[in-house]
């Protein structure tokens, strides 16, 4: 199975912060790489495919990148309602593999 | 507007057996795979199972092999688990969510499966 390590396993960060997670697969993923964010007591809602494209209706604020093995997320000028927690999706092969998460706090 | 609604969830004895229901609307469900992902209490996303449109292709999490069985019926437009010999570490909420050209981007609100006795 691949293995999807994420970090920081939490960030505190200031609203107005560039923020910017990594992921690692632990093989050559070919770009099918997802990111989900979640908010409490929500379902995980799609913000990036195919490890760069921006699904519908996600701000233009989030953007990811990366290729091969690694993988990131960044969200420019952070606003009050990106508070939530941010999961990788190894998107390639089944088993499909989750990151463990990176959870985002208000410093 | 696409809505995935789980049910069938409960407090269910280790050992016992347990099925939840997934009704699917506002899109062409017999076009998508399905899964069902799982979250236990105050953890990350664990995948469990996989069934692709026409029920051809079915995979399992390790985890679940041999005691969960995921099935469709599309006439209904209801997907399914059936969930056998539970255990306690099968305690989490259950989510089903549509998958299209590799894409898992529809969830369910989920549902609620606690493992106890």
């Amino acid at each position: 199975d691949i293995q999807m390590t994420q970090s920081p396993s939490s960030l505190s960060v200031s609203l107005g912060d560039n923020v910017t997670f990594t992921c690692e697969a632990s093989e050559n993923i070919y770009g099918f790489l997802a990111w989900y964010q979640q908010k409490l007591g929500k379902a995980p809602k799609l913000l990036i495919y195919g490890a760069t494209n921006l699904e519908d209706g996600v701000p233009t604020r989030f953007s990811g990148s990366g290729s091969w093995t690694n993988y990131s997320l960044t969200i420019s000028s952070l606003e009050p309602e990106d508070i939530a927690t941010y999961y990788c999706q190894n998107n390639h092969v089944y088993p499909l593999t989750f990151g463990s998460g990176t959870k985002l706090e208000i410093k | 507007e696409v809505q995935l609604v789980e049910s069938g969830g409960g407090l269910v004895q280790p050992g016992r057996s347990l099925k939840l229901s997934c009704v699917a609307s506002g899109f062409t469900f017999s076009n998508y795979g399905m899964n069902w992902i799982r979250q236990a209490p105050g953890k990350g996303l664990e995948w469990v199972a996989y069934i692709s449109s026409g029920s051809s292709y079915i995979y399992y999490a390790e985890t679940v092999k041999g005691r969960f069985t995921i099935s469709r019926d599309n006439a209904k437009n209801t997907l399914y688990l059936q969930m056998t010999s539970l255990r306690s570490e099968d305690t989490a909420l259950y989510y089903c969510a549509s998958r299209l050209h590799g894409v898992i981007r529809d969830w369910g609100q989920g549902v609620m499966v606690t493992v106890s006795s």
